[in-house]
């Protein structure tokens, strides 16, 4: 079956930090990786995205890496700050127009 | 302007109401969405729209009916809902890039749905 997993349902982390989210999928050939951030009660805010034949980019403090081979994206925060506490959402994107969208890391970060 | 507007914020029905949801967005994208997202869960696919065609329906039951009335507009018609259907709906539109594929997506706020 298919799955998208991202390692932990919540991720607690000390302020000034690097925080690093996994997502993880099986039987999905993406042509391209999306990473989201959400709050409560609000839509996902799109953040970056990384295609199946890049390794690696990075926007301000985020970086994103995506190895197709182990079928696997980590999306890192550095310098990490309380307002960057959210839900972190990756979705696949798949030929076509169609998104899947990972389980979700809660991430806090402590003052 | 990068917003998709949804209305209503809030909803509550009874389960043999019938209802509609309303998106919009004015960015030119000819890609719309509807996501269902149920608490401390991922958005999940329900609809997607493709210059004003339905290309992908997620066996949604046929209690949803979506519509695209033009290109800036996206409903979703409600009736004879179940309590589980209660959850946050969400519209998304999105830009085909030059691949083929989408490459991001703008998401409303929500409609927050209660059936009783």
């Amino acid at each position: 079956s298919q799955k998208i997993e991202q390692n932990s349902e919540a991720l607690n982390i000390q302020e000034g930090k690097t925080a690093t989210l996994t997502c993880n999928y099986t039987n999905y050939s993406p042509a391209y990786l999306q990473w989201y951030r959400q709050d409560p009660g609000r839509g996902p805010v799109f953040l970056l995205l990384i295609r199946e034949n890049e390794k690696e980019k990075r926007k301000e403090r985020l970086k994103v890496t995506f190895d197709t081979t182990l079928k696997q994206s980590l999306f890192h925060i550095t310098a990490s700050q309380p307002a960057d506490s959210a839900t972190y959402l990756c979705a696949l994107g798949v030929t076509g127009n169609q998104f899947y969208f990972g389980t979700g890391t809660s991430l806090t970060v402590i003052p | 302007d990068t917003e998709v507007t949804q209305t209503p914020k809030h909803l509550v029905m009874g389960m043999t109401n019938k209802k509609s949801l309303k998106c919009e967005q004015h960015m030119g994208h000819r890609a719309m969405y509807w996501y269902k997202q149920k608490a401390k869960k991922p958005p999940e696919l329900m609809f997607v729209y493709s210059y004003e065609k339905l290309s992908i329906n997620e066996s949604v039951p046929s209690r949803f009916s979506p519509e695209c009335p033009n290109s800036s507009l996206l409903n979703l018609h409600l009736h004879a809902l179940q309590p589980e259907d209660s959850a946050l709906y969400l519209c998304a539109s999105g830009q085909t890039s030059g691949r083929g594929y989408q490459e991001t997506q703008y998401f409303g706020p929500g409609t927050r749905l209660l059936v009783l």
